[in-house]
């Protein structure tokens, strides 16, 4: 079974600064895609970032980029130029791309709560 | 495109009562996807439904059933309430059917409906 391990609680980040959280999984598919959501205090969960695994090229949305090392299946994800909005619980995110014995569920780490300071 | 929406926002009951919540996906997505969030288990995979079929289930008790209209609209019901399911439950939609895998495959997730069981 697939599991995503986020290994920081929390995490605190100067305003402007850049700031990384981890993310582990384990998996023995070859073929998934990795997510990051972004949970702030009013609990809306929105998608920060999308990684496909075929794909060797590392995501990025703006400020928003992730270091995606398949082999090492590790899947950072890199806030620079930190903003007051930024904080947040920050979800990774697991997601097989086709059919198998465990389904199509996602599988989402523990969370880290990510603080930013003014 | 209007959000995922979910309702009730807040419930509050009591142990062995039971209740229904509502999700409607963003307009034209068919995929519709249930997680139980509480501080202590975090983010928990229910069930995800597609064209009103079940395709998966998490590990729940049978007092947690779903279902899914031909509008995509999905219901998810809890019996016999009690005090541990009170959590905020997430609804996500997807646009693409997860037997067919591929591109796209992220979820975008409603406000949730915030369960209070006294």
């Amino acid at each position: 079974a697939q599991t995503v391990t986020q290994s920081q609680p929390e995490m605190s980040v100067q305003e402007a600064e850049t700031v990384t959280l981890s993310c582990t999984y384990d998996t023995s598919e070859s073929d998934y895609y990795l997510f990051w959501y972004k949970q702030p205090p009013s609990r809306q969960m929105i998608l920060v970032i999308r990684q496909e695994a075929y794909k060797q090229q590392n995501a990025t949305e703006n400020r928003f980029s992730v270091n995606f090392q398949k082999a090492a299946k590790s899947f950072s994800l890199k806030i620079s130029d930190s903003q007051l909005g930024d904080a947040a619980m920050y979800f990774c995110a697991y997601r097989s791309s086709k059919l198998n014995t465990g389904g199509f569920k996602t599988i989402f780490g523990a969370g880290t709560r990510l603080f930013v300071k003014a | 495109k209007a959000g995922v929406t979910q309702t009730p926002r807040y419930l509050i009951k009591t142990r062995g009562q039971q209740v229904t919540l509502s999700c409607s996906p963003i307009s034209g997505h068919r995929s519709v996807s249930w997680y139980q969030q509480t501080p202590g288990q975090g983010l928990q995979f229910l069930f995800e439904y597609f064209s009103e079929t079940q395709r998966n289930k998490g590990n729940f008790p049978g007092r947690f059933s779903g279902r899914q209209f031909s509008n995509s609209r999905s219901e998810m019901n809890v019996s016999t309430l009690e005090l541990g399911d009170s959590a905020l439950y997430l609804c996500a939609s997807s646009l693409v059917d997860p037997l067919a895998g591929g591109v796209g495959n992220e979820q975008f997730f409603g406000p949730g409906t915030r369960l209070t069981v006294l």
